[in-house]
C-alpha cells in the first residue's frame, strides 16, 4: 500500500534556528514528491515538486530534497511566518490520487 | 483572478439531509478535484474529473457523486448525509501540463458538520 509519513508531527522552532522536516515514502512508480504549505483555515498552498533522486527546490527560506526513499523540508533561519503545517504528497504513475501525509506543525517563536 | 472559490465556508447538517457543496474555479483548468481532510489524517480523494462531462471515483467516494458540465463549476453532491461525512472539503485544479500532476490549486475549504 502506498504510504507517506511525515516526521515529527509537531516541531516547535526559536525564530533563527533552523531545522529539517522529514517525509519518507513507501510508492511503486514514484511520478513526483511535493509540498504544500497549509495555514489554519485555509487551503494548502503548493510550494514544491521534486521528480528524481538528487533534486533540490528552493524558495526563500526553504529547501527541499529528495532521496529514493524519502524527502527533507529544510528551513534556514525560519521567522515566525513560518509557522504553518507543512504537508508533503507523492502521486505515481497512472493515477490523479495524490497520497498526502499527515503533516508536521511548525511553529516559530519570535 | 479569484482562483478556487468554494461555497459554503461552513455549514450543519442533520443525519440523512442532503446538500451541495459548490466549486469554481476562473484559471480554465481541465482538471478538478475534491479532497476531503479529517483532524489528524491526511487529505483524501473522493471524485475528480479530467475535463467537462468527465468525472471518476477516487479513495474515498461513498456518499457523495459529482457532475462537471462546464469546465469552471464542479459541485459536490451528499447525499443523506451521515455523521462520517463531518469534515473539511477541499476543492482543488490544476493545468493540463504533464509536470504540473501534483501542483494542485486549493480551495480555502467548506467545513461540514453532520449532527
Amino acid at each position: 500500500e502506498d504510504q507517506v509519513t511525515q516526521s515529527p508531527e509537531a516541531l516547535r522552532l526559536q525564530e533563527g534556528e533552523s531545522s529539517s522536516l522529514n517525509c519518507s515514502y513507501t510508492v511503486s512508480g514514484l511520478r513526483g514528491l511535493f509540498w504544500y504549505r497549509q495555514d489554519p483555515g485555509k487551503g494548502p498552498e503548493f510550494l514544491f515538486t521534486l521528480y528524481s533522486a538528487g533534486e533540490e527546490k528552493e524558495k526563500e527560506r526553504l529547501k527541499a530534497t529528495l532521496t529514493k526513499k524519502e524527502s527533507f523540508l529544510h528551513i534556514t533561519a525560519p521567522k515566525p511566518e513560518d509557522s504553518a503545517t507543512y504537508l508533503c504528497a507523492v502521486s505515481k504513475g497512472g493515477s490523479e490520487k495524490l497520497v498526502f501525509g499527515k503533516g508536521t506543525k511548525l511553529t516559530v517563536n519570535p | 483572478n479569484a482562483g478556487v472559490t468554494q461555497t459554503p465556508k461552513f455549514r450543519i447538517l442533520k443525519i440523512g439531509q442532503s446538500m451541495t457543496l459548490q466549486c469554481a474555479q476562473d484559471m480554465n483548468h481541465n482538471y478538478m478535484y475534491w479532497y476531503r481532510q479529517d483532524p489528524g489524517m491526511g487529505l483524501k480523494l473522493i471524485y475528480y474529473s479530467v475535463g467537462a462531462g468527465i468525472t471518476d471515483k477516487g479513495e474515498v467516494p461513498n456518499g457523495y457523486n459529482v457532475s462537471r458540465s462546464t469546465t469552471e463549476y464542479f459541485p459536490l453532491r451528499l447525499e443523506l448525509a451521515a455523521p462520517s461525512q463531518t469534515s473539511v472539503y477541499f476543492c482543488a485544479s490544476r493545468t493540463t501540463s504533464v509536470g504540473g500532476t501534483g501542483e494542485l490549486f486549493f480551495g480555502e475549504g467548506s467545513r461540514l458538520t453532520v449532527l
